[in-house]
This record gives C-alpha cells, structure tokens and sequence, in this order.
C-alpha cells in the first residue's frame, strides 16, 4: 500500500524557517518524480513544487521560488521542502504527492507562519 | 487567477447527471493531459481521472473525463450524496518555468 507521511509543519513567525519532510513506503520511491502541494485554508489547491526521479530537475511555483528548496534522499524514501524567509501567505496544509501526473496524496502536514 | 478555470459551483439531485469544465489554454490542456481529484471535507485530494479519461482501480464508472482541445470535463451520472466534494482539474503547463497547475476547484452539492 502506498503511504506518503508528512511531518514538520507547525507555527513560524515571519521571516523564520522550517523544513518539512516526507516518509514515503509501499512503491519504489526512487522510481517516481514527486510534488509539493498546498492548501491555504477555505482555499484551492496550489502546485508549489515538483521534482524529477534522479532530484536532478526540480520545478517552483512563482510564489515560493528563491524561499524553497525541494529535495529528495532515495535511499532514506524521503522527500523534503526547506521552507525559508516565510510569509504569512504561506500559511497552509502541505501535502507530499507522488508522480507528475499526481496519483497518491499525504495527509498533509499544516503550516501557520504568525507573529 | 487560476490557470485552468472551471466553474465555482454545481448541483444536482440525486441520480442526475452533472458536468464540470475545466477550461486552459494550448499550453496546457490543449498539449498535455488533465487529471481531475476529489476532496471531500476535511480530507486529502483522491485521484479521480488520469490522462484525460482514464480511471483509476477503485473509482466507480459513473465518473468519466474528457477532452477537447483547450477544455477538458468531468461528468459523474447517477449522483449521490456521497458525491458531495470540491473536484479540481489539473494539468502542466509548458509555458510556465514552474510544475503543474490546478483549476480553482467547484464545490458540488447534491440537493
């Protein structure tokens, strides 16, 4: 069974930093490109960014790029969003997805950036 | 302003049948396939639709997707209560420097 469990969300300020990350399982992580995705609360769905199967090519929505940071380690099946320089705008459920055509989705993990 | 843009709502009674738009542009949609997801209250997106049409092990026939040139569809026939959700279309955009986009979600009620 595919399982894609995110951890690290949580309040920030302003300004601050935090790192989510991903705990894949169930499939060959190493073989599917994988996505950020993001929730605003009462809002749509927000592709943030994406990144290929080697972590070679990565893609950024314009409204977070030079703020984070995707990256990937395939021997730990981990997937992994470095979240810098947060906005109040950023505030939002992110969740972990698998593939370029999106089939599997986390549960998501919820970041509040709050003063 | 979404990329893809569909409708913000849609109703329909039990056992109708009810459609969703979803319409892009030649940089997307018109050159790439749509994905369409389901999200019920309080829970992550389900994949309803791949590759414009196609369904996935689990997902009940009475949701098909379909294509044409720069739009794309979801129809769900036989409605039911349970159908009640917000249904995103998405598709990449080769246009774009960045990953792929979604459309602004409709909010599907059953009356």
């Amino acid at each position: 069974e595919v399982q894609l469990v995110e951890s690290g969300g949580g309040l920030a300020q302003p300004g601050e930093s935090l790192r989510l990350s991903c705990a894949a399982s169930g499939f060959s992580f190493s073989s599917y490109e994988m996505n950020w995705v993001r929730q605003a609360p009462g809002k749509g769905l927000e592709w943030v960014s994406y990144i290929s199967r080697s972590g070679g090519t990565k893609y950024y929505a314009d409204s977070v790029k030079g703020r984070f940071t995707i990256s990937r380690d395939n021997a730990k099946n981990s997937l992994y969003l470095q979240m810098n320089s947060l906005r109040a705008e950023d505030t939002a459920v992110y969740y972990c997805a698998r593939d370029g055509g999106i089939d599997y989705w986390g549960q998501g993990t919820l970041v509040t950036v709050s003063s | 302003q979404s990329v893809l843009t569909q409708p913000p709502s849609a109703s329909g009674t039990p056992g109708q049948r009810v459609t969703i738009s979803c319409s892009g542009s030649s940089s997307n949609i018109g050159s790439n396939y749509v994905y369409w997801y389901q999200q019920l209250p309080g829970t992550a997106p389900k994949l309803l639709i791949y590759r414009n049409n196609q369904r996935p092990s689990g997902v009940p026939d009475r949701f098909s997707g379909s294509k044409s040139g720069t739009s794309a569809s979801l129809a769900i026939s036989g409605l039911r209560s349970e159908d009640e959700a917000d249904y995103y279309c998405a598709a990449w955009d080769d246009s774009l420097s960045g990953p792929g986009v979604f459309g602004g979600g409709t909010k599907l009620t059953v009356l």
